[in-house]
């Protein structure tokens, strides 16, 4: 299953299959991205991470992939679990401050079994 | 064991009323942030202390101070509450300020003001 980011903040997927959230950032120096998990009652907690000098990036069942030429990021989680059911959020930072990197709306992934 | 603990977690109050979240780290971070999400989930930093000293000072109204007596902890004091101050707050910490860095989260307190 696929999401369009901002367009579709909800992506429902059948256990087992790969899911991929998609997203369109905002500023063309950003040069870090982030995305985050949220689940239900939590606080976000992050995935996976990858800079403006590579394209992909891989980490355990989960890949970053960035385009910066038409600005969007996104997130392949393989062989998707309930347990990654959760609102997915991307972030970009474009200076030199953690604390400055912005969110994106999220996208709910729920798992069905 | 928790890396960055925040109380209350809930906190149901009145408009007019004044409340304290308070915020403590065991990772032996640097640098301490406060976020606000609101009902929509759209996540935005409201302020950030490294070592007991204000960078970010996001458009706040200054009803809310930020107070951190040392670099484990950061509170968050709101004066005369609003109805749209109701919302999740996250407290959240880094080993540093720098852009790489990556952010803990707490749990979050859910604030609704009535």
């Amino acid at each position: 299953g696929e999401s369009v980011g901002l367009h579709l903040p909800t992506l429902s997927v059948q256990e087992g299959d790969n899911s991929i959230i998609n997203c369109a950032y905002s500023n063309s120096a950003s040069d870090y991205f982030i995305w985050y998990k949220q689940e239900s009652g939590k606080g976000p907690q992050f995935i996976i991470d990858i800079r403006s000098n590579m394209d992909k990036r891989q980490g355990q069942r989960v890949t970053v992939l960035l385009n910066k030429t038409v600005k969007h990021l996104s997130l392949q989680i393989a062989a998707t679990q309930p347990g990654d059911s959760a609102v997915y959020f991307c972030a970009e930072n474009w200076g030199t401050n953690a604390g400055k990197s912005t969110f994106g709306d999220g996208t709910t992934l729920t798992v069905k079994p | 064991d928790t890396a960055v603990s925040q109380t209350p977690k809930y906190l149901v109050t009145q408009m007019g009323n004044d409340k304290s979240i308070k915020c403590e780290q065991n990772l032996g971070h640097d640098t301490m942030y406060w976020y606000k999400q609101d009902s929509k989930k759209f996540l935005k930093i409201m302020f950030s202390y490294n070592n007991k000293e204000l960078i970010i000072n996001e458009t706040v109204p200054n009803r809310f101070s930020p107070k951190s007596p040392d670099k484990a902890h950061l509170n968050l004091h709101i004066n005369s509450l609003e109805l749209g101050d109701s919302a999740v707050y996250f407290c959240a910490s880094s080993q540093d300020w720098g852009s790489g860095n990556t952010i803990y989260f707490g749990e979050g307190s859910w604030l609704t003001v009535v």
